[in-house]
Parts: C-alpha cells; sequence; structure tokens
C-alpha cells in the first residue's frame, strides 16, 4: 500500500527565513498531495494542495512543488512569521477506486521571533 | 455553515469496556474519513466511506474496530474490548466529491476530535 515518509520531524528557523518540508510517496498512482497544518490543540487544516498534472503551486507564501519521476513533493514557506509554528502534515491519495489519504508523520515547525 | 462536529470531545473508559465514537460531516458532503492521532503523532488512517460504495476499512487495525454510515451521513466508529493502546484522539473529516478536479472538493475538513483515554 502506500507509504509517505516526511522529513525532517522537526525544523526550527528564524523569522524572516524560508522552511522546506519534503515528502516522498511509494504509489506511482497517486496524484492527489493536499498539505495541512495543525496547530497546538486544534484540528488539521488545509494549506495547499497540487495535483499530478501540475508542477508547482504558489499562494502567497506559500508553494508546493511536485516531481512526479521521482516522487517526492516539498513545501515551501517563505518569510516565515512566529503565528507560522505548528505542526505540518503532507499527505498523498489515489483519485480512482476511492480516495484513501495516507499521511505523513508530520514536521513540527518552530519559528524564532 | 456548521462544521464537522464529533462527539464526545473527551471519553474515558475501562479496559475491556466497548466505545462508541460519533461524527456528524458538513451537510451534502460525500465523503467521510476516520483517522487516529496518537499523542505527537502524524495521522493514521483508518476507514473511508464515499457515497454508497463500500467503505475503505483497509486502515482498521483490528477486528475490534468497525464504523458505519447511516443514510450517508452521521457515522459511527465502534471499538470493542477497548485496550490502552487504542488512546488516541479520534479524527473525522469529510470532504464534499473527492476525485473531481474542481478546486475545494478535495479538501478535507476535520472535527474536532475524540479524545479517548483507556485506563
Amino acid at each position: 500500500g502506500e507509504n509517505v515518509e516526511q522529513h525532517p520531524s522537526t525544523l526550527s528557523v528564524q523569522e524572516g527565513d524560508s522552511a522546506v518540508i519534503k515528502c516522498t510517496y511509494s504509489d506511482s498512482a497517486s496524484n492527489y498531495f493536499p498539505w495541512y497544518k495543525q496547530e497546538l490543540g486544534k484540528r488539521p487544516q488545509l494549506i495547499i494542495d497540487i495535483r499530478s498534472n501540475v508542477g508547482e503551486k504558489k499562494d502567497q507564501r506559500i508553494a508546493v512543488t511536485l516531481n512526479k519521476t521521482a516522487k517526492h513533493f516539498s513545501l515551501h514557506i517563505t518569510e516565515t512569521q512566529p503565528e507560522d509554528s505548528a505542526v505540518y502534515f503532507c499527505a498523498a491519495s489515489i483519485g480512482t477506486g476511492g480516495f484513501k489519504t495516507i499521511f505523513g508523520a508530520g514536521t513540527r515547525l518552530f519559528v524564532k521571533a | 455553515g456548521a462544521g464537522v462536529s464529533q462527539s464526545p470531545s473527551n471519553k474515558v473508559t475501562e479496559k475491556g469496556k466497548d466505545v462508541e465514537l460519533r461524527c456528524d460531516p458538513i451537510s451534502g458532503h460525500t465523503a467521510l474519513y476516520w483517522y487516529r492521532q496518537s499523542l505527537g503523532q502524524g495521522l493514521e488512517f483508518l476507514i473511508y466511506f464515499q457515497g454508497n460504495s463500500a467503505p475503505d476499512k483497509s486502515g482498521l487495525p483490528s477486528d475490534r474496530f468497525s464504523a458505519e454510515r447511516t443514510g450517508g451521513s452521521v457515522s459511527t466508529l465502534t471499538i470493542q474490548r477497548t485496550q490502552q493502546e487504542d488512546s488516541a484522539v479520534y479524527l473525522c473529516a469529510s470532504s464534499l466529491v473527492p476525485g473531481y478536479r474542481d478546486r475545494g472538493t478535495d479538501t478535507q475538513y476535520f472535527g474536532p476530535g475524540t479524545r479517548l483515554t483507556v485506563l
């Protein structure tokens, strides 16, 4: 079955710097890759997603890139702010025959002011 | 409108007892997911319902776990003969119509979770 690996598990950056989180997936049939942000004690919320028919997507300070050949995708946060501190989860799912979603283990991001 | 709701928010039970966790998805959402999140860990897929199709149960960890979705709306996750390792936050999510290329229909909206503690 699908397996999603996420690195690093913890990331600490200075306010204003960029943060990059990387994920790899195992099932080449995966075609939808969302990223979720979970603040302490709160529920996960979608921040950005990408489909397999595009290589990059950007939304203000957040961007996601996808390399289908290598089966990896990355989240890029620029100009980080303290409120970006949270746990970020990548996920992969297959759009045919169901939409089972497998999440990575998460990256705890600390943005130091 | 109302988001995904779950009840109870907290459940403390004794080892060996059965528990039922409830999820009310967003009205009109056809897909419903259950996940388990242990302390400081990621989201573990448990089960997925889509419309009237047979659910994908491949993530259920043992036959003590079962789930149903009545009338295509409310879902109940049942854990029989609970064990201490079942202690976790159980999250439910729903999405509108997964698989379409339209933006937003795949987005999973999560409920607040049920924190289960098995003593």
